[in-house]
């Protein structure tokens, strides 16, 4: 069974300021990930996707993630934080099966101080 | 182009009562979904819709939950009677087609919160 972890429900940073989202994933065959975000009272927007092709996938708004088979890990990251980049974030995994329906995490809430 | 339209934003209710969710998919879309996200939590996929035809219904409470999609265009989902843990935010997304691969991405509506008092 597929499933996915993100730890932290919470992560600060200041302005300018690194982001990490950490996301592991748990599949038996190689899997689809993404990385959705939502802000407040509004739907799950696509930040990026891992389809087997580049390891290393750039997505919108200036963050990227890398797909780490041996970790079991696909991070978000992007250099220098935004006050708009708060919202909160969820990794998904792509069930293999015939429905390819989502698996999501719990989700990351990212705060960012100025 | 449109997104993907869904109605109320937000409903009230006691529990014992009932309440529906309508959702419209993007123009064109076969696939559709609903999700529940319960406050704290992902979202988790209650039914999949493939045109008018159930996919998976696996995670859906079929004795109080049941969800519709006529013609293969608009869906409604209904609770009843509602339980104050069906409080949570009812998400409907599309895809052109069945996959979350690279080019059946999911579209999400706003959702509809729904309480539960």
């Amino acid at each position: 069974a597929q499933s996915v972890t993100q730890l932290g429900s919470h992560v600060s940073v200041s302005e300018g300021a690194l982001v990490l989202l950490r996301c592991n994933y748990s599949s038996s065959v190689p899997p689809y990930l993404f990385w959705y975000v939502q802000y407040p009272n509004q739907g799950l927007q696509l930040l990026l996707k891992y389809t087997s092709a580049a390891t290393l996938v750039k997505g919108i708004n200036g963050f990227e993630a890398e797909f780490k088979k041996s970790e079991t890990s696909f991070h978000l990251t992007k250099p220098s934080a935004h006050m708009s980049d708060a919202a909160e974030y969820f990794c998904a995994v792509s069930m293999s099966d015939s429905s390819y329906k989502l698996i999501f995490g719990s989700g990351t809430r990212l705060l960012v101080r100025p | 182009e449109a997104g993907v339209a869904q109605s109320p934003r937000y409903k009230i209710i006691e529990k014992r009562q009932s309440v529906a969710f309508w959702c419209n998919p993007i123009s064109g879309h076969a696939t559709l979904y609903w999700y529940q996200q319960i406050l704290g939590q992902g979202p988790k996929l209650l039914i999949q819709f493939q045109n008018n035809g159930v996919v998976d219904d696996s995670q859906l409470p079929k004795d109080r939950f049941s969800a519709e999609r006529l013609k293969g265009v608009d869906s409604t989902l209904k609770i009843q009677p509602a339980k104050l843990e069906d409080s949570a935010v009812y998400l409907c997304a599309s895809s052109l087609r069945r996959g979350g691969g690279g080019y059946n991405e999911q579209f999400f509506g706003p959702g509809t919160r729904l309480t539960v008092l």
